[in-house]
């Protein structure tokens, strides 16, 4: 059954650093997301990606975040300069536009 | 409240007993999906129902959705301990826009 692949699967950063977590969709997939969820919390829509562009974001979403789609089959986000309260767990998901949202396993974010 | 919350946050049951999850959301939705998360893990879809559907049936489980009092349950039939996990409602306002969660419920099967 096709699944959405996310590595790493676990990433320890210092403050202050940049991180790029990749995310490998399903195929036939045309809408990309991520989202995050902190430790113990609910969880939060940072971003939704559409025809190469970003179709919506939160406010969660600042000038650290960006996404991109350098290839037709990875979707990336990166976070330029991480903060401790950006230490989470970062999925991501993709559908087709008529069906459920498929999420990967996730990569937990620990930034110290 | 926010869009999305389940009820109760906690539910410990024997094991073959049957499961019931709440949610609640506020605005028009497209459709409401349950997740479950096992600890520490990623976000596996159970099902989806859409706004004109009323129930939906898959296996163990039995979603209801309620457009009128906005609120939806589900129901896990006979539940086993690899039952135990939290487990999210999720709402879509439109077919393929964001999903905004729920809290969650963590439930507990004792075995």
């Amino acid at each position: 059954e096709p699944e959405v692949t996310q590595t790493p699967s676990h990433q320890v950063t210092q403050m202050g650093q940049e991180v790029i977590l990749r995310c490998v969709p399903i195929s036939n997939h045309l809408y990309f997301y991520w989202y995050r969820q902190i430790l113990g919390q609910k969880v939060e829509f940072l971003v939704s990606f559409y025809n190469n562009e970003i179709s919506e974001k939160s406010e969660i979403f600042d000038d650290q975040f960006s996404v991109e789609r350098p290839d037709g089959s990875n979707f990336t986000l990166k976070i330029r300069s991480t903060k401790l309260e950006d230490s989470a767990m970062y999925f991501c998901a993709s559908m087709t536009g008529r069906t459920e949202a498929f999420f990967g396993q996730g990569t937990r974010l620990t930034v110290v | 409240s926010q869009q999305g919350e389940e009820d109760p946050q906690a539910l410990s049951i024997q094991e073959g007993e049957n499961a019931t999850m709440n949610c609640s959301y506020k605005t028009s939705i497209n459709n409401l999906q349950w997740y479950r998360q096992n600890s520490g893990r990623g976000l596996v879809h159970l099902i989806l129902i859409r706004s004109n559907e009323r129930e939906k049936h898959s296996g163990r489980l039995r979603v209801t959705l309620d457009t009128s009092k906005k609120s939806s349950s589900l129901l896990i039939t006979a539940s086993r301990a690899a039952d135990t996990a939290s487990y999210f409602c999720a709402t879509g306002k439109f077919g393929n826009e964001k999903l905004t969660f729920g809290t969650g419920t963590r439930l507990t099967i004792i075995p």
